[in-house]
């Protein structure tokens, strides 16, 4: 069965400490990978999306993934995070008609 | 706003009752999702529409639950006899499937149920 590993469950860091959170997935064909992140009372917003080219793919407010087909990751990268990026991070991998999300990560960023 | 839309944001309700959400989602979408979201959880899959026709059914979603969108448009989440499992929050979620392939969703804000 398809799954989605996101390895950190609760991340803290400081104010400009660099940010990597971790995301494997297990599925053989072709995958459209995502980031969504949740703010605090709000909803789901799309971070950034790989579907083909570039591996490395930039998103929003500094964000930016790799995608490592060897080791099936698409792995969450800020060189320096901010208060406001405290929120929770989904990883999500579509692959045929189904969307498949990781358990989340919950970043606190202590300013 | 021209996002997806749920109402209502919030509903509390006794175990036993019949509730039923709504989801408006961007006009020119095509797929509705539904999913259902618990703390420390990430979204899990409940069904999908394109167009009117209901495509996919998680085998995990009880017979309790239904969805329709019958005009193509707005979808409706029924679940009878709510159970305290059921509180939970419910998301919807639309996009625009075409011959290239899919692009991601755009979410609502969700319903948050509880059931006491």
């Amino acid at each position: 069965a398809q799954s989605v590993s996101q390895h950190n469950h609760h991340v803290i860091l400081s104010e400009a400490a660099s940010l990597e959170l971790g995301c494997n997935y297990s599925y053989g064909g072709t995958v459209n990978l995502f980031w969504y992140v949740q703010y605090p009372g709000q909803h789901l917003q799309l971070l950034l999306k790989y579907f083909s080219g570039d591996p490395l793919v930039k998103g929003i407010k500094g964000f930016e993934a790799e995608f490592i087909k060897s080791k099936f990751s698409f792995n969450l990268r800020k060189p320096s995070v901010q208060w406001s990026d405290t929120a929770e991070y989904f990883c999500a991998v579509s692959a045929g008609n189904q969307f498949y999300f990781g358990t989340g990560t919950s970043l606190t960023v202590i300013p | 706003d021209t996002g997806v839309s749920q109402d209502p944001r919030h509903k509390i309700t006794k175990r036993g009752q019949n509730v039923t959400f709504r989801c408006d989602p961007i006009s020119e979408h095509n797929r509705l999702y539904w999913y259902r979201q618990t703390l420390g959880q990430g979204p899990e899959f409940l069904t999908y529409f394109q167009n009117e026709a209901q495509l996919e059914k998680s085998r995990l979603l009880s017979d309790r639950f239904s969805a329709e969108r019958p005009k193509g448009s707005f979808s409706t989440l029924e679940i009878q006899r709510t159970e305290q499992g059921d509180s939970a929050m419910y998301l919807c979620a639309s996009s625009l499937a075409t011959g290239t392939g899919f692009r991601g969703y755009t979410f609502g804000s969700g319903t948050r149920l509880t059931v006491v």
